[in-house]
């Protein structure tokens, strides 16, 4: 199974809005509404901010949105904020019961 | 709150088998709904899902990684195991265990633990 795709780096000033796209296939993103998102700070371990598509798991800022037409999925973040600065991985899973990550997108607050 | 443990030698040898436990507190590894996976990342690179499995054995693996990888259950000690045969130094990476909600969701995580592959 290969990777997701998404952009290898998306910027933005501090209260702007950006958005993340996550492309795959009609065997993972466009099969199922079952995609995620994680937040990886350096050094630390990925942090579940989005499931199934668009649902916030309790605590998670409203400021993180999801959402998905066709193969392709987008997390977006309003408002950015500089600790919103990390790297932001996609996965969906799959056709075959197997999960699929996202290749990564660095996300830098100017 | 459920925590997650990893542990295992951090320096494995080329050919020689990887293997790593994750110790599961907080709550029952035999929980119905639960898969318990492993996730990898080369140091500087994207994560990598490598399977996952639940109580019963009902287990996933990455078609890439899928003729070196076992994952064993042990719930009467409430942990789960990573087994990969054959390393290579492609295999060095900091390995993840984590709580997959309904198989679709990992929403609790182990800190990790980097295991390289060198002579």
């Amino acid at each position: 199974q290969s990777a997701l795709t998404q952009p290898a780096s998306v910027s933005g000033s501090p209260g702007q809005s950006i958005t993340i796209s996550c492309t795959g296939t009609s065997s993972d993103v466009g099969a199922y509404k079952y995609v995620s998102w994680y937040q990886q700070h350096p050094g630390k371990a990925p942090k579940l901010i989005i499931y199934d598509v668009s649902d916030r798991p309790s605590g998670v800022s409203y400021r993180f949105s999801g959402s998905k037409s066709g193969n392709t999925a987008s997390l977006t973040i309003s408002g950015l904020q500089a600790e919103d600065e990390a790297d932001y991985y996609c996965s969906s899973y799959t056709r075959s019961a197997t999960r699929v990550f996202g290749t990564g997108t660095k996300v830098t607050v100017l | 709150q459920l925590h997650l443990q990893e542990s295992g030698p951090g320096l494995v040898k080329p050919s020689e088998t990887l293997s790593l436990i994750c110790a599961v507190s907080g709550g029952s590894i035999s929980t119905s709904g639960y898969y318990w996976g492993w996730i990898r990342q080369p140091p500087g690179k994207g994560l990598e899902w490598i399977g996952s499995i639940d109580y019963r054995g009902d287990s996933h693996y990455n078609p890439s990684l899928q003729s070196r990888v076992t994952m064993p259950v042990d719930t009467s000690k409430n942990q789960f195991s990573l087994r990969l045969t054959s390393v290579t130094a492609a295999d060095t990476a900091v390995n993840y265990c984590a709580k997959y909600q309904g198989g679709t969701m990992a929403d609790y995580w182990g800190q990790g633990t980097l295991v390289t592959v060198s002579s």
